[in-house]
């Protein structure tokens, strides 16, 4: 089992909808989770941090973490075209300072 | 955020030659850096960690001779591709760590080795 999974998709959705993006991760300690960014051909960009259960708003951006579940999520309202690009779900390793990152899952916002 | 660059942007080079990448941190100083390395359509890829003022520490099947860091500031950090050859190039990435458990990434340098 990878330390962290999401869906590699492409995952597509109209303009104006709300995307729902998912990542599991294996170690029950983490305390902190990541969400990134990254436009093809560029560096992630860090979008939201949650460490608490629940959810988390900012801006058109919610990320949700549910700790028993060991499950983190991470919602785009009113997806616009420029959202499109590949969403890294990024958990530090329990009691160390690397992340872990997902394999990424390609958003496609169609106009 | 935090601000963090590297330097080159692109850089071509001959098989065989060394090339250096900096990354910085522009407006914090940064303990920890980490290198990554991204081909395409693959994920980030964590190549070693880099602490300042010890040796970094290497992720498994990474060889340290060859991908040399150097962490001699709290603004910068170096890694020094010796003897590049055409399947090393990719995408390099560094990232600093702020507030013990956010990175934030530079901007990236695409090495491409003929």
């Amino acid at each position: 089992q990878k330390e962290v999974e999401q869906n590699s998709g492409p995952l597509s959705v109209p303009e104006g909808a709300i995307a729902s993006l998912n990542c599991t991760y294996s170690d029950r300690g983490s305390q902190s989770f990541f969400w990134y960014r990254q436009y093809s051909g560029k560096s992630p960009e860090l979008i939201m941090s949650i460490y608490s259960n629940g959810d988390k708003e900012d801006g058109r951006f919610t990320a949700q973490l549910n700790k028993a579940s060991q499950y983190v999520s991470l919602l785009i309202r009113d997806s616009q075209p420029s959202d499109s690009a590949t969403y890294l779900c990024a958990v530090p390793l329990y009691n160390f300072n690397k992340f872990y990152f997902g394999s990424g899952t390609k958003l496609n916002v169609k106009p | 955020g935090a601000v963090v660059s590297q330097h080159p942007s692109r850089v071509i080079c001959k098989s065989g030659t060394s090339v250096k990448i900096e990354c910085r941190s522009l407006d914090f100083q940064a303990t920890t850096m980490f290198w990554y390395r991204q081909f395409p359509k693959q994920s980030l890829m964590l190549m070693a960690t880099s602490n300042e003022g010890s040796k970094a520490t290497y992720e498994q099947g990474v060889e340290k001779d060859k991908f040399l860091i150097n962490h001699a500031s709290l603004t910068l950090s170096t890694l020094t591709v010796t003897s590049a050859h055409p399947e090393d190039s990719s995408f390099y990435i560094c990232s600093a760590e702020v507030g013990g458990d956010t990175q934030y990434f530079g901007p990236g340098t695409r090495l491409t080795v003929l």
